[in-house]
């Protein structure tokens, strides 16, 4: 059965600290692969997304993630985290039956 | 497009009562999802459909449970009887099919609180 794992339940972090938040997911076929972030009280929002092309992802806020086939993961990183950055982070993978399996989520608390 | 819409925000109702959560896609996606989220389960898809018609329901957890998509911009999640262990925020997405990929886009969610 497909399923996408996050490997960090709960990270604590400083501000300008740098991030990185671990994703495998197990699917043999071709998939299109997403971070989502959940601020606090709010709707999931897309961060980034990987369809094709260029394995390293830019997103939205100074996200980026890195799509390595053969490890079967999509890790999200930022360089420098900011206090704003709270916010609950969802790797999502989508498969070719269009059915979108989430990870868990891994909350992300920044300290100023 | 004002994105994903959905009501009520807030339902707070007591054990016994019928829930409908209400959601309207944004307008030209073909794909309407229902997810639940809790604390203990984390993101679970309920059901899908597609241009209108189900497709995936697995994820509906009982009979209790029932959505509908009478056109291409409304849906319905309903729950009759409502149980306390069914308190949890419901977010509803649409997509559009297209070659290459898509994305989901969600709504603000719906908390259900079942006393």
């Amino acid at each position: 059965a497909q399923s996408v794992s996050q490997h960090n339940h709960h990270v604590i972090l400083s501000e300008a600290a740098s991030l990185e938040l671990g994703c495998n997911y197990s699917y043999g076929g071709t998939v299109n692969l997403f971070w989502y972030v959940q601020y606090p009280g709010q709707h999931l929002q897309l961060l980034l997304k990987y369809f094709s092309g260029d394995p390293l992802v830019k997103g939205i806020k100074g996200f980026e993630a890195e799509f390595i086939k053969s490890k079967f993961s999509f890790n999200l990183r930022k360089p420098s985290v900011q206090w704003s950055d709270t916010a609950e982070y969802f790797c999502a993978v989508l498969t070719g039956a269009n059915n979108l399996f989430f990870g868990t989520g891994t909350r992300l608390t920044v300290i100023p | 497009d004002a994105g994903v819409i959905q009501s009520p925000r807030h339902e707070v109702t007591e054990m016994g009562q019928e829930v409908t959560l209400r959601c309207k896609p944004i307008s030209g996606h073909d794909y309407l999802f229902w997810y639940r989220q809790t604390m203990m389960r984390g993101l679970e898809l309920l059901i899908y459909f597609n241009n209108n018609v189900p497709i995936d329901d697995s994820g509906m957890p009982e009979d209790r449970f029932s959505a509908k998509m009478p056109n291409a911009s409304f849906s319905t999640l309903k729950i009759q009887p409502s149980e306390p262990r069914d308190s949890a925020v419901y977010f509803c997405a649409s997509s559009l099919r297209r070659t290459g990929g898509n994305e989901q886009f969600f709504g603000p969610g719906t908390r259900l609180t079942v006393l």
